[in-house]
């Protein structure tokens, strides 16, 4: 069965930090990776989505790496703003999970200080 | 463009009580996901379809119910509710394997 873990489970940093968020996960048979932003009270907000084919995708401040090999994907954010705070979710897509329903970790929750 | 919405935003029952949580979406999309999501604990699939008439189970499918008469709604149903289902319920769509996943703004249930 995947599992997805996400490091830290809390984060807090000035702003205008640039950080790195990780994700890992035990199954490398995926077909692609989501990184998600939440914030209190409200839905997910897709941020990126990397397939397993790529290394990389890029949106803004935002960069995501991914390597299915050892399990890993980071979600790179330069130049930390306090709009940036929100709880940050990744998630897998696996053959067969639940017509590749996507496993979620369970969030690094990400304060940046003013 | 509305992409996936759900109703109601927030709703309180009764223990044994029923209702239905609405999904429909406007993408065309043949996926269809209800997750639950509890502090300290991710979210976990309740309930999939992969197109209108197939619907399945989840990790956490007791005492839900779904059903997909068309492509755009998939609606999730509470026959007894219990205080275990004491929630966040969020829909999601996607169009394929490959593609991205959407969310809804989910609901929040509490069971009293």
């Amino acid at each position: 069965k995947q599992e997805v873990t996400q490091i830290p489970a809390a984060l807090s940093v000035p702003e205008g930090e640039n950080l790195v968020l990780n994700c890992s996960f035990t199954d490398s048979a995926i077909y692609n990776l989501q990184w998600f932003r939440q914030d209190p009270g409200k839905g997910l907000t897709s941020l990126l989505l990397i397939q397993s084919s790529q290394r990389e995708q890029t949106s803004g401040r935002l960069n995501a790496s991914l390597d299915k090999s050892s399990g890993r994907s980071t979600l790179y954010i330069a130049a930390s703003q306090p709009g940036d705070s929100a709880t940050y979710l990744c998630a897998v897509i696996n053959p067969g999970g639940g017509a590749d329903g996507l496993t979620f970790g369970k969030g690094t929750h990400l304060i940046i200080q003013p | 463009n509305a992409g996936v919405t759900q109703t109601p935003k927030f709703r309180i029952l009764k223990i044994g009580q029923s209702m239905t949580l609405q999904c429909t979406q406007d993408m065309n999309h043949n996926y269809m996901y209800w997750y639950r999501q509890d502090p300290g604990m991710g979210l976990k699939l309740i309930y999939y379809s992969v197109g209108a008439g197939i619907t399945d189970k989840g990790e956490v499918p007791n005492g839900y119910n779904v059903s997909r008469s068309t492509t755009e709604d998939f609606p999730l149903r509470l026959e007894l509710a219990a205080p275990s289902q004491t929630s966040v319920y969020f829909c999601a769509s996607r169009q394929d394997r490959w593609t991205e996943a959407f969310f809804g703004q989910g609901t929040r249930l509490t069971v009293v």
